[in-house]
């Protein structure tokens, strides 16, 4: 069983639906990364949560340390959101462990 | 804000050649640089964490000698894959903790013919 499990794996949606993807880890973590990944392979960081709740533009993130879970949220999607959203765990040697991603597509 | 710049972005060799492939910090010092490794439709898998001034750590079953990480000043992490065979084609991204979050390099494919 991976470390770090998302869902779904793949997920298409309509512009302007509401899209959540969910991350469960099973290992102690100082820090919980969402990460977006283009189709040209760039990497850009989204959130970095270690409790509650963050919210940037159309982008909420929301981490229950208790339940290990962590959901990504998308408000009004847009075809540019399409990527590969990818959930990482931060242990307390810094190192990082990947789900295995979830890849979008928004429809226009 | 924090940014890793990482070259090649593309690169093809020919099996038994080596293969350099460089990620600077570019405002910030990086002392521990992570490198990964993504096959296609697969997620990044942590291959090694290298630090300024000291040997990198390997993850299991990476070969150390076959891809040798340098990590020769605080804004410079190299890993250059030996006698590259084309099982070792793939996506290679590194990424330096930054502060708060960490600053990806923007990757280097590599295909090995």
């Amino acid at each position: 069983k991976n470390e770090v499990e998302q869902s779904p794996q793949n997920l298409t949606a309509q512009e302007g639906e509401f899209i959540t993807i969910n991350c469960s880890y099973s290992v102690g973590i100082s820090a919980l990364h969402w990460l977006q990944q283009h189709p040209g392979g760039g990497i850009v960081s989204l959130f970095m949560l270690s409790s509650g709740k963050k919210k940037h533009g159309r982008l909420i993130a929301t981490i229950n340390i208790q339940e290990k879970h962590s959901s990504l949220h998308i408000t009004a999607s847009h075809p540019r959101d399409s990527a590969v959203y990818i959930c990482a765990v931060r242990s307390g040697n810094n190192d990082m462990r990947f789900g295995a991603g979830t890849r979008l597509t928004v429809k226009p | 804000g924090a940014v890793v710049s990482q070259h090649p972005s593309w690169v093809i060799c020919k099996s038994g050649t080596s293969v350099k492939i460089e990620c600077r910090s570019l405002d910030f010092q990086a002392t521990t640089m992570f490198w990964y490794r993504q096959f296609p439709k697969q997620s990044l898998m942590l291959m090694a964490t290298s630090n300024e001034g000291s040997k990198a750590t390997y993850e299991q079953g990476v070969e150390k000698d076959k891809f040798l990480i340098n990590h020769a000043s605080l804004t410079l992490s190299t890993l250059t894959v030996t006698s590259a065979h084309p099982e070792d084609s793939s996506f290679y991204i590194c990424s330096a903790p930054g502060n708060p979050g960490y600053t990806f390099g923007s990757g280097t494919r590599l295909t090995v013919v």
